[in-house]
């Protein structure tokens, strides 16, 4: 089954860029398959953020979609996320995942990042 | 957008017990696009149960999804002492394309 790592800077300064990656593992990132992005603030639900195919097609929720950007290295059998002038509010763990029959079917552990001076 | 409300907020029960969560939709949700996820302390969320009552691979058979209406809910039979976590509802839309209910905090 396929595995996701996700890694990338724990610290970020306010409005900095975000930049984190998912490598994929046990699968390609070029099989017929999206991915996504979700976070999750520090004690709160999940909120999902974008998702991309391997033609590099992305799908974005719109509350977030003027400060995010998400690519595919196909080389590199992983994908990124990219976000702007963060906030404190962007604070929390992010999750990269597998995209199954309309559900999110497989994911990372996940990668904390602080927003912080 | 689809607003889906969980309740209760947090379910107090005892390994044994039968768990009963809802999830109820603002307005009509496919019964393909609604999926289930456990997040125990500390872990990622697991997909538990999609298309409403799909159990994902290795999910115990206590688990198990149904629908009436707009009220989705997941029964958990008989519960195990590794059961107690968070449970979410997902449902698959057109924007954003994946929203998730507030969560069911199920505790013993």
């Amino acid at each position: 089954q396929v595995q996701l790592q996700e890694s990338g800077p724990g610290l970020v300064k306010p409005s900095e860029t975000l930049s984190l990656t998912c490598a994929v593992s046990g699968g390609s990132i070029s099989s017929d398959n999206w991915w996504s992005w979700v976070r999750q603030p520090p004690g709160k639900g999940l909120e999902w953020i974008g998702e991309i195919y391997h033609s590099g097609s992305a799908t974005y929720n719109p509350s977030l979609k003027s400060r995010v950007t998400i690519s595919v290295d196909k080389s590199k059998n992983q994908f990124s996320l990219k976000m702007n002038s963060v906030t404190a509010a962007d604070t929390a763990i992010y999750y990269c995942t597998s995209n199954g029959w309309y559900c999110l079917d497989v994911w990372g552990t996940g990668a904390t990042v602080t927003v912080s001076s | 957008e689809i607003v889906l409300t969980q309740s209760p907020g947090t379910l107090s029960l005892s390994p044994g017990e039968r768990a009963t969560l809802s999830c109820r939709a603002s307005q009509s949700v496919s019964t393909t696009y609604l999926a289930w996820y456990q997040q125990k302390s500390g872990q990622a969320p697991r997909l538990l149960i999609y298309d409403t009552s799909n159990r994902a691979t290795d999910i115990p058979d206590r688990f198990s999804g149904s629908r009436s209406g707009t009220d989705f809910t997941l029964t958990i039979s008989r519960l195990e002492p590794e059961d107690f976590a968070v449970y979410y509802c997902q449902q698959y839309g057109t924007s954003p394309l994946y929203t998730f209910g507030q969560g069911t905090n199920l505790e013993v």
